[in-house]
């Protein structure tokens, strides 16, 4: 069964302290994506990961960082939250290159206070 | 960078019509176009795609049609549903591991 997961799906946390965000796939895909999701703003690309240790840099890098140690895993790191990250955030996997469907996760919803 | 455009951001018709979302995008490299529906509340799940190979491909209710000279790509949706109401999401990828998303388009199919 081809599937993304993400956990938490629901999270509130206070500015200044830590968030992580995990992500899994059962597909073997090489290729990892992190998005944001505001109102009007469409989908925002924060990290892309072409394998384990290996990611680079999307549209809105700032404020966050990845970590992909297994290819089924990839991690978003929010080190000290501020309150304009607060968003829906969406993870996806594509086998290759970009050139075949993305599978997306069912998203987490993070509020910073 | 590529730049994708999705020209409607709502779309109201009627069930039964038919519908049309049209998107452009700008860089002549770009050689793959998928569709993504969102339902309220929930993720993106893939619909169709279409490839620079081809200017027309059909699944089902679902056409989408490329024109390469223009830098055009539209989803038409034939006799519409209620379950057919969501935001569509127009994208494009070089295949340079980057897909390039559009603003999505609020579809809503009226009784």
């Amino acid at each position: 069964d081809m599937k993304v997961t993400q956990m938490p799906r629901y999270l509130i946390k206070r500015m200044g302290e830590n968030v992580l965000l995990e992500c899994g796939q059962d597909m073997s895909h090489e290729t990892m994506y992190w998005y944001r999701q505001d109102p009007g703003l469409g989908l925002q690309l924060i990290y892309i990961s072409y394998d384990v240790d290996s990611n680079s840099e999307g549209d809105i890098p700032k404020g966050y960082r990845v970590s992909r140690k297994k290819r089924e895993h990839f991690s978003l790191i929010l080190d000290s939250a501020k309150t304009n990250q607060t968003s829906v955030y969406f993870c996806a996997s594509t086998r290759d290159w970009g050139t075949y469907e993305q599978y997306f996760g069912p998203g987490t919803r993070l509020t910073v206070l | 960078g590529e730049k994708v455009e999705q020209h409607e951001s709502t779309l109201s018709v009627r069930e039964g019509d038919s519908a049309v979302i049209n998107c452009t995008y700008t860089d002549t490299a770009s050689s793959y176009f998928p569709w993504y529906k969102q339902e309220a509340g929930k993720s993106l799940h893939f619909v169709i795609d279409i490839r620079s190979n081809v200017d027309r491909k059909q699944s089902q209710r679902l056409i989408v049609l490329l024109d390469k000279k223009a830098k055009r790509f539209s989803l038409h949706i034939t006799a519409t549903q209620p379950e057919d109401s969501a935001i569509y999401f127009c994208a494009a990828s070089n295949s340079n591991n980057r897909i390039f998303f559009g603003d999505g388009t609020q579809l809503v199919v009226k009784p």
